[in-house]
């Protein structure tokens, strides 16, 4: 079955800090990959997004995820976090072939930032 | 514009009560989706409709209804309402039916049974 893993269930960091949130996924198929960002009361908004090419992949709001096939793994970095970072942040999985569009999301990763 | 709105955004109700959610998405995709998030912010499919057409019915009981009466709209409709549906309901878009350049969620409904 699929799944989706995002093993921290909080992290804290200073400001300035660097951040590395971890998700891994498992299922045979080629995956594409997300991460989404949700602030409270808020919808989800897209960060990023893998589906082919350089696993190396930029997104929004100073953000890039490497997607590490060998490790199953599609981390979310930042090198520098602000104070607004503060959210919960949820790492999703589709697969390719399948034609019914189905996300898989983590269970989130809760980042609090300390001034 | 709001690409992907839900109305309303708090619905606080009684057990037993019928309610329904609307969800509009003025981005001209195909797919769109209902999901569930729970207190632990777990994020659970539930409905899925390609061009007017159900292609994801997960196992919800059958008291969720949802109607797209065109692509542009998605709505949820909840009967006899029990405290177990007390959730953040988000409604979401994506350009084809693989969902392959992501989803636009909606702000997202919080329903609260009493």
């Amino acid at each position: 079955a699929q799944s989706v893993t995002q093993p921290d269930i909080h992290i804290t960091v200073s400001e300035g800090a660097s951040l590395e949130l971890r998700c891994n996924y498992s299922y045979g198929a080629t995956p594409y990959l997300f991460w989404y960002v949700q602030s409270p009361g808020q919808g989800l908004q897209l960060l990023l997004k893998y589906f082919s090419g350089d696993t190396l992949v930029q997104g929004i709001k100073g953000f890039e995820a490497e997607f590490k096939r060998s490790q199953s793994s599609f981390n979310l970095r930042k090198p520098s976090v602000h104070w607004s970072d503060a959210a919960e942040y949820f790492c999703a999985v589709g697969y390719r072939g399948s034609t019914l569009g189905r996300l898989y999301f983590g269970r989130g990763t809760q980042l609090t930032v300390w001034p | 514009d709001t690409a992907v709105s839900q109305t309303p955004k708090y619905l606080v109700t009684q057990m037993g009560n019928d309610k329904s959610i609307k969800c509009e998405q003025n981005l001209g995709h195909d797919t769109m989706y209902w999901y569930k998030q729970d207190s632990k912010k777990f994020l659970k499919i539930m409905f899925s409709y390609n061009n007017k057409e159900l292609i994801i019915n997960e196992t919800v009981p059958n008291r969720f209804s949802p109607k797209s009466p065109d692509k542009a709209h998605l709505n949820l409709h909840i009967n006899s309402l029990e405290l177990g549906d007390s959730a953040v309901y988000f409604c979401a878009s994506s350009q084809d039916s693989q969902g392959r350049y992501g989803y636009t969620f909606g702000s997202g409904t919080r329903l609260t049974v009493v």
